[in-house]
């Protein structure tokens, strides 16, 4: 059964940083194409970024509105996915879902985890 | 960015007659492998998104049959053949072709 689970959520204040995991199992961590998405109160969804596999070229791509303040990296070895926000803003308030990239979309979701920013 | 628009974003429906979601990109969605990458999801209250169907008409495993997805180029088309009162919620489509991957505004689907 394959089972993605978000932790890290919190509150930070604007300008501070969270590291948010998603752990996987039940498929070939090391192979897989991941992607975070993002979901603010109320709202629809966006796609904040994504982590190809060594074997795919091992590089990350991130929307606009997210690149050069989050970094996705991924550790093989405990299959986990990482979020790392730095530099936050009240508009990346929002619950962040990691998922499993398969045939052109997300075909697995975890659960999500509540990032709220305010002072 | 590629714009999705989805209609209507509202959708009363009554129990057992079909429903249909309409979703247009601002450009075409065949992919390069001549592929087209259009996913749907739908999300009840409080949960995770699920994916419905990928690349136009696939249906996931598991999701029922009364579920399909048809179009190409720009515009698509989610069909209920016979809505049940777990198909509430909100429904959106997502193109997976051209980076960033972008989503629809949202339909709401809610029982009359």
């Amino acid at each position: 059964e394959v089972r993605l689970v978000e932790s890290g959520g919190g509150l930070v204040k604007p300008g501070g940083s969270l590291r948010l995991s998603c752990a996987a199992s039940g498929f070939t961590f090391t192979s897989a194409w991941m992607s975070w998405v993002r979901q603010a109160p109320g709202k629809g969804l966006e796609w904040v970024g994504r982590f190809k596999p060594t074997t795919d070229g091992g590089t990350t791509a991130y929307a606009a509105p997210v690149q050069g303040r989050f970094t996705i990296s991924k550790d093989d070895s405990k299959n986990t996915l990482y979020l790392q926000m730095s530099s936050l803003k009240t508009d990346d308030t929002a619950v962040y879902y990691c998922g499993w990239e398969l045939q052109g979309g997300l075909g697995y979701w975890g659960q999500g985890t509540l990032v709220t920013v305010s002072s | 960015d590629v714009v999705m628009t989805q209609a209507p974003l509202s959708l009363p429906v009554t129990l057992g007659q079909p429903a249909s979601i309409s979703c247009r990109s601002s450009e075409s969605l065949v992919y390069s492998d001549g592929n087209t990458y259009l996913n749907w999801f739908h999300q009840r209250p409080g949960q995770s998104p699920r994916r419905l169907i990928y690349k136009v008409s696939n249906r996931d495993s598991g999701v029922p049959e009364r579920f399909s997805g048809s179009g190409s180029g720009t515009d698509f088309t989610l069909r209920i053949s016979r809505v049940e009162a777990e198909d509430v919620g909100v429904y959106y489509c997502m193109q997976g072709t051209h980076s960033p991957w972008t989503f629809g505004q949202g339909t709401k689907v809610e029982i009359k």
